[in-house]
């Protein structure tokens, strides 16, 4: 498909668990960004790629959060021993460039 | 501050129009979005304006753009049933994670 793609799309864990979801960025993206969005708020950030390299970090929320990507395409964040207040839907953007960011469908997570 | 700032909540009735404020936080940032987001699903873009200009309209969809009072606007004309959602303004900045929202304005219309 031609847009970005998140994996999956829903998600229900229990409290301690470690989660991964996935983002697949429009082909030929060079930004890849991770946002939380809590249910009825607005977009937090938490992570930024420019290629592989993640040059601002400073919304991942604990050393719990961590993620990364690999041949400037797929990027998985990871949540490790889930809370209860990781619960949001996580989505993913990409962006040529910097300039215009396209969003994948997000990813439900349920930390029950 | 540093936060982008919207009004929460906007109510108006099917064929009148919608006005949804913004007020942005960086004077140097270059481009200025806002988005729509339907229940359930991602965020869409539905225009964006670049710093130098005033107004740029697409369709029913007016942007302007007060640099000085970093103010910007959105205008949905004749607003419809489909239009209820919540839209954020977002800024693009030149340092840092580059794209900061606001918190989303719900738009709810009634018939």
């Amino acid at each position: 498909g031609a847009g970005v793609s998140q994996s999956p799309s829903n998600k229900v864990t229990e409290k301690g668990k470690d989660v991964e979801l996935r983002c697949d960025p429009i082909s030929g993206h060079t930004a890849l960004y991770w946002y939380r969005q809590r249910l009825g708020q607005g977009l937090e950030f938490l992570i930024y790629f420019q290629g592989n390299s993640a040059p601002d970090k400073s919304g991942l929320p604990s050393d719990r959060f961590s993620a990364e990507r690999t041949g400037e395409s797929v990027s998985t964040l990871t949540i490790q021993r889930t809370q209860q207040e990781d619960s949001a839907v996580y989505l993913c953007a990409s962006s040529p460039q910097d300039n215009e960011q396209f969003f994948g469908p997000g990813t439900r997570l349920t930390v029950l | 501050g540093e936060d982008v700032e919207q009004s929460l909540f906007l109510s108006v009735r099917e064929g009148d129009s919608s006005v949804i404020n913004c007020t942005y936080t960086d004077s140097s940032s270059t481009y200025l979005y806002w988005y729509k987001q339907e229940p359930g699903a991602g965020l869409q873009l539905l225009t964006y304006i670049f710093s130098n200009m005033d107004m740029k309209q697409d369709q029913r969809l007016t942007v302007l753009l007060n640099k000085k009072d970093k103010h910007l606007s959105l205008r949905i004309a004749d607003t419809q049933t489909g239009d209820s959602a919540i839209y954020f303004c977002a800024e693009r900045r030149n340092y840092g994670q580059n794209f900061v929202f606001g918190p989303g304005t719900r738009l709810s219309v009634l018939p």
